[in-house]
Order: C-alpha cells, then structure tokens, then sequence
C-alpha cells in the first residue's frame, strides 16, 4: 500500500505569510506525528495526534503553528506570520494504534519550507 | 527530559571495513531506542529497534545495534560496509510512556564509503 505522503514536496514563501503543509498518513494509522528537521540536525518533534485530538502540542515553538486533524486522516500544519528562522524540513510521520508494544513510525518524504 | 548524544558528525570508511556508528542516550525510564536511516531525498527509515528483552538487536541490511544500560549506549555496527550504505544515520529514544511514542533523535552521523 502507499506510504506517507506529504504535500507540496517544496515550498517558498515571503516573510510574513501564511502557508499549510499536508500530510496523508498510512490508511488505518490512528496516531500521526509531526517533526521538524533544521540544516544539520536531526528531527525535533512538534505534535503528536491521537485520532482527532492533539495529545501532545508541547513541541510547537509558538502559537504561529498550529496544526489540525478533523476527520482522523490527513493532518494540516499552518504556520502564520512565517519567518526565515521556520525554514527547515517538516516531516510527518504515522504508526499504528500505540499502547500494544512499541509501534514503528513511518515517514514522509517531507516538505521542504523556504521562507524567503 | 530525553536526550541523544551521536558522537561524530561525519564517518568514513573503506568498502569491506567495519562500520562503528557511536549512540549514547539519557533517559529517566527504561528507554526504546531505535536507529533510523535517510539517504538523500528520502524519508527516515527503520533500521533496527530495542524495547525489551535480548540486547542485541539485528536490523535490516545486515546492520545491528546492542543495548548497554552501564553505559547508556546503542551503537550501531555492520561488519562490512557496502557503498549503498552512504547516508545520515540517526539515533532516537521514545520514553514507555504507551499512547505517546514521540522520538528524540540525535543531530545524525553522516557516513562516507570510500571505494
């Protein structure tokens, strides 16, 4: 089946705008992962999704982010007002249901953020 | 708070050598730990991962990884490296805190195969 999907694979945006990255998860994963990957790092986690809800917000590193899952499925990260300093690689990530044994994360190519 | 400590940013070794990827963790629970692989333009991959039970863990491509709690290691190994394993290796820890697994990883090790 296919993987995870994220959309657009490149984004360049001015200072100050708005812009949405999309994530499709594995059909059936319940739980959904963001990260964020900066030049030479390695990933940061930003928010993780139980179903619907946002479990764990505790990564997102100010209320320019936000991220949504109405339906369960695909999850939409919206960053306001952007500034250069968000430029990095946002990564999406899915497993199935946790909390029976350790579950893999599956990610996504990503979607490479270029504020300009 | 969960921490990863990737000792070198940069490895090289010949084709055929031992390739040593160094991994030391800090964790206040009984860590799960896991080595994920990204070559150029793609997605993280699992290579291998430990949660419970025997400490040395076999991965795919003939990659493995031991857990040594004394020492709050997890480095990974391959007896014979193969040009195909150039990429950026990554370390990660996920507390056992069941319904939220959320990975710390490390900055990465990027590997060099020289021919």
């Amino acid at each position: 089946g296919a993987g995870v999907s994220q959309t657009p694979s490149n984004k360049v945006t001015e200072k100050g705008k708005y812009v949405e990255l999309r994530c499709d998860p594995i059909s059936g994963h319940t739980a959904l992962y963001w990260y964020r990957q900066s030049l030479g790092q390695g990933p940061e986690f930003l928010i993780y999704f139980q179903g619907t809800g946002a479990a764990d917000d505790s990564g997102l590193p100010n209320d320019r982010f936000f991220a949504v899952r109405p339906e369960g499925s695909v999850s939409t990260l919206k960053i306001q007002r952007t500034e250069r300093g968000d430029s990095a690689v946002y990564l999406c990530a899915s497993s199935s249901t946790p909390g029976q044994g350790v579950s893999e994360q599956y990610f996504g190519p990503g979607t490479r953020l270029t504020v300009t | 708070a969960q921490s990863v400590t990737q000792l070198g940013s940069h490895v090289s070794v010949s084709e055929g050598a031992l390739v040593l990827l160094r991994c030391n963790y800090s964790s206040s629970v009984p860590p799960y730990l896991f080595w994920y692989v990204q070559y150029p333009n793609q997605g993280l991959q699992l290579l291998l991962k430990y949660t419970t039970g025997a400490t040395l863990v076999k991965g795919i491509n003939g990659f493995e990884a031991e857990f040594k709690k004394s020492e709050t290691s997890f480095h990974l190994t391959k007896p014979s490296a193969h040009m195909s394993d150039a990429a950026e290796y990554f370390c990660a820890v996920s507390d056992t805190n069941f319904g939220n697994e959320k990975l710390t990883f490390g900055t990465g090790t990027r590997l060099t195969i020289i021919p």
